[in-house]
């Protein structure tokens, strides 16, 4: 029972420097999304995606992209990174309908930007 | 827009005492609540949900009731453990958010033997 599974779990960048965040879920799920985690400020959505083919922009996504390979795959990119995006970001994915509301989340990957 | 309000932590109490940590919400619209739990060095995990007014959810111990009247959704437990110790999210969801979750900054909550 995989779930949602996030690589890497940590990574260090440069400034400047570029990086893929991977996302594979293996339920079926139509939904999934991407979060970043701060300190004092809870979870903030970044990009989600409703169904495989869909992408829209969250709360948060300046400095970041998407794609939804298929539906079992969502990635984040970062093109050009940022100290302000040294975060824990958290990939999740919930099933179709409105009962299927709970929202399965991967263990996160912690980003540092220097 | 959607916002969620929950009480700063740390929050620090012994072994067998009663937890409560508060939650409000705004919203349009009419949303589902729910309490995430995270445990150190994990994601979320869905604790429990409460999907109309004066549902209470409960799991593992823990109860939420859904106050329309109050926005309210506060998370208790009546004898906390060690094993308790995490921080925990409330959240919403409403029916114009395409299942978006609208977190609030999350309680750290810190059992003592």
């Amino acid at each position: 029972n995989a779930g949602v599974t996030q690589t890497p779990k940590f990574q260090v960048l440069k400034t400047g420097q570029s990086m893929t965040l991977q996302c594979a879920q293996d339920m079926n799920h139509n939904s999934m999304y991407w979060y970043r985690q701060d300190p004092g400020m809870g979870l903030r959505l970044i990009y989600y995606s409703a169904s495989e083919g869909t992408t829209d922009k969250g709360e948060v996504p300046n400095g970041y992209n998407v794609s939804r390979l298929n539906k079992r795959e969502f990635s984040l990119r970062l093109e050009s990174a940022a100290p302000s995006q040294t975060s824990v970001y958290f990939c999740a994915s919930k099933g179709q309908g409105p009962t299927n509301e709970k929202l399965f989340f991967g263990s996160g990957t912690q980003l540092s930007v220097l | 827009g959607n916002s969620v309000t929950q009480m700063e932590g740390p929050v620090t109490l012994s072994e067998e005492a009663f937890l409560t940590i508060n939650c409000t919400y705004t919203a349009t619209g009419y949303p589902s609540l729910f309490w995430y739990v995270q445990y150190p060095g994990e994601g979320l995990q869905l604790l429990l949900k409460a999907t109309k007014a004066d549902d209470k959810g409960s799991n593992k111990g823990f109860e939420a009731t859904y106050r329309k009247e109050t926005t309210s959704f506060h998370l208790e437990k009546g004898s906390v453990q060690v094993s308790d110790s995490a921080v925990y999210f409330c959240a919403l969801t409403s029916t114009d958010s395409w299942g978006k979750l609208q977190f609030g900054a999350g309680t750290q909550v810190v059992v003592t033997p």
